[in-house]
């Protein structure tokens, strides 16, 4: 069964300070990865997807199959970051089922 | 461009009856998703529909159904309501199927009573 877990429902660093949310996940074959924010009072919204290897607003992912992880980080976490994460993981090429972890709620303090 | 458009917003019903709700995609996207978001059970996928037909159903009963048209509008038809029905439901839509990035809607906030 795909699986994805966030073990953290709440986080909270001070401003400027590294900020990891971890993401595992399970599954047997080749997944695809994502982060989706939600800020206050905002829709659900993309972050980034493995298969970029981008970096979106200052976050990273990296996808380790070996510990299937895929958790997020920042170097320097800003007030505007504080917001709801979510990891998700779409196991099946072309199809738009995502598997969702229940989030985790990040607060970054000044 | 407008984003994804979800009607109505918030609506009230009682056991036993039927509601249908509305997501109108962003325009020249053709995939549409939709998913229910509960305290208890987090985002859970309902179904997608692409080109009218429906692609993939997620692990709910068969009280839930919906719909694609031409126009790639859809419309989820929930009937014979329970209590535990009470949820946001999300419309996602995509410009293409497996395209990656899904946009939501505000949702449509159910309430059964």
């Amino acid at each position: 069964a795909q699986r994805v877990t966030q073990p953290e429902k709440l986080l909270s660093v001070f401003k400027g300070a590294p900020v990891e949310l971890k993401c595992n996940y399970s599954y047997s074959g080749s997944p695809e990865l994502f982060w989706y924010v939600q800020y206050s009072r905002q829709r659900l919204q993309l972050l980034l997807r493995h298969i970029s290897r981008e970096s979106i607003k200052g976050f990273t992912a990296d996808l380790n199959k070996g510990e299937t992880s895929f958790h997020l980080k920042k170097p320097f976490a800003q007030e505007e970051d504080s917001a709801m994460y979510y990891c998700a993981l779409r196991s099946q090429g072309g199809s738009e089922k995502l598997v969702f972890g229940k989030g985790t709620k990040l607060t970054v303090n000044p | 461009k407008a984003g994804v458009t979800q009607t109505p917003r918030y609506l009230i019903k009682t056991r036993g009856q039927q509601v249908t709700l509305s997501c109108s995609p962003i325009s020249g996207h053709r995939s549409v998703s939709w998913y229910q978001q509960t305290p208890g059970q987090g985002l859970q996928f309902l179904f997608e529909y692409f080109s009218e037909t429906q692609r993939n159903k997620g692990n709910f009963p068969g009280r839930f159904s919906g719909r694609q048209f031409s126009n790639s509008r859809s419309e989820m038809n929930v009937s014979t309501l329970e209590l535990g029905d009470s949820a946001l439901y999300l419309c996602a839509s995509s410009l293409d199927r497996g395209a990656g990035e899904l946009f939501f809607g505000e949702g449509s906030r159910l309430t059964v009573l």
